[in-house]
This record gives structure tokens, C-alpha cells and sequence, in this order.
């Protein structure tokens, strides 16, 4: 069974502040990382996918790292807005035996107050 | 282009009932999957397709069946259903391991509401 681990489970932020969260998984048979925003009443929606180590990608105020070879992401919000207020998930997709599907993590519900 | 469809939206069962819950996705998506949705618990994976005339079980089968008999529909199935299966159940499609698009990410329907009482 492969475990996808992502810290901290929530976090209240205010309006304005930058923060980030980590998802740690197997640092073997690494595929991909993505990341989804699942707002609340809504279907996760892909931020990221992440394929190489040292990789590096932005979208807007949202960006994310990639370490492969220690097995963790991280996820940055700079400045956070209240619409930034969802669960953020990650999702690991490895080479071995269960490659046809995606491992997610319980992911970090991030609520910032204006 | 509607990407991935679920019906119904929302639907109430008595225990015992069953009900076949429907996804259809115009992206044509190799993969296909049914994931649950629990308070504190994540997304957990029901059961896949990896192609037409395939099915496979995921974390949490028990209860459910599934077949995808043609590429852009998964269908899920409760048999006879439970209290434990009220939920919130997601569908979701993408490219394939291997394929020319495969670092895309999964597309999710906006999910079934599903209560058992």
C-alpha cells in the first residue's frame, strides 16, 4: 500500500499571508505528483503535474517544488485571498506494480480570513 | 465539450435498494475511476477501468460493482445498499499510463450526493 502524507491537516491563515504545505510519498518508483484545489460542494480541479526532480511550477500566486529523490512536494500560496480557501490535494502516481491509478493524500484544508 | 458527466446529482435510497449510479466523459479517456468522498477520510478509490471491457478494485469495493462496456461510460452499482454507503461519490477519467498525454491531469465529475437510510 502506498502512502501519501501531506502536513498539516488544516490551517487558518489571514488574508495577506503567504503560506505552504508539504506532501510527502515514495521516493521509489517515482511517475508524477500532481496537485488539485477542491473547494467545498465543488470536484477537485488540477493545479499541477509534476514529473521531473527540481521542478519547479507557478500559476499565479500558487506554485510548487518537487524533490523526487526524498520524496516530498511542496505547495506555496503567496498572499492569500479568501477565494484561496479550499482543500488542497496531492496525488501520487508510481511506475510499479499499481500504475494505472493515482494515490491520494487526505490533503490540507486551508481557510483564510479576511 | 462537457468533460466528465455524472448522473443523477443527488438521490435517496432505503437500505436494501439498489441503483446504478452513471459517468460518461467525451475526452476519450483510457482510464476511468469511482473514488468515494468521507468526512476526515480523503478521496478513497472504489473501483478503475483501464480500458474498455476492464474493471479493477480499488481500496474500498465491497458493495459495489462496475462495468464499462463502452470507452466513455463507467457505471457504478449498489447491489443492495447500506447505511455505510452514504457518501459522496466522484467520478473521474484520464489519459493512460504510457500514452502521449499521460502527465495530464484526472478530470472529476461534480459528484452524486448519495444517502441510505
Amino acid at each position: 500500500i502506498l502512502n501519501v502524507e501531506q502536513s498539516p491537516q488544516s490551517l487558518h491563515v489571514q488574508e495577506g499571508d503567504s503560506t505552504n504545505f508539504t506532501c510527502s510519498f515514495p521516493s521509489s518508483n517515482f511517475y508524477a505528483l500532481h496537485w488539485y484545489r477542491w473547494e467545498t460542494a465543488k470536484s477537485p480541479e488540477a493545479l499541477f503535474v509534476m514529473t521531473l526532480n527540481g521542478d519547479e511550477k507557478k500559476k499565479g500566486r500558487i506554485s510548487a517544488t518537487l524533490n523526487t529523490k526524498e520524496g516530498y512536494s511542496y505547495l506555496y500560496i503567496k498572499g492569500s485571498q479568501p477565494e484561496d480557501s479550499a482543500t488542497y490535494l496531492c496525488a501520487f502516481w508510481n511506475s510499479g506494480g499499481s500504475n494505472y491509478k493515482l494515490t491520494f493524500g487526505k490533503g490540507t484544508l486551508l481557510t483564510v480570513n479576511p | 465539450n462537457a468533460g466528465v458527466t455524472q448522473t443523477p446529482k443527488f438521490r435517496v435510497l432505503k437500505t436494501g435498494q439498489s441503483m446504478t449510479l452513471l459517468c460518461a466523459q467525451d475526452m476519450n479517456h483510457e482510464y476511468m475511476y469511482w473514488y468515494r468522498q468521507d468526512p476526515g477520510m480523503g478521496l478513497r478509490l472504489i473501483h478503475y477501468s483501464v480500458g474498455e471491457g476492464t474493471t479493477a478494485k480499488g481500496e474500498v469495493p465491497d458493495g459495489y460493482n462496475v462495468s464499462r462496456l463502452k470507452k466513455q461510460n463507467f457505471l457504478l452499482g449498489l447491489e443492495s445498499a447500506a447505511p455505510s454507503q452514504t457518501s459522496v461519490y466522484f467520478c473521474a477519467s484520464s489519459y493512460g499510463f504510457l500514452s502521449p498525454l499521460e502527465n495530464q491531469p484526472q478530470h472529476f465529475g461534480d459528484g452524486t450526493r448519495l444517502s441510505i437510510l
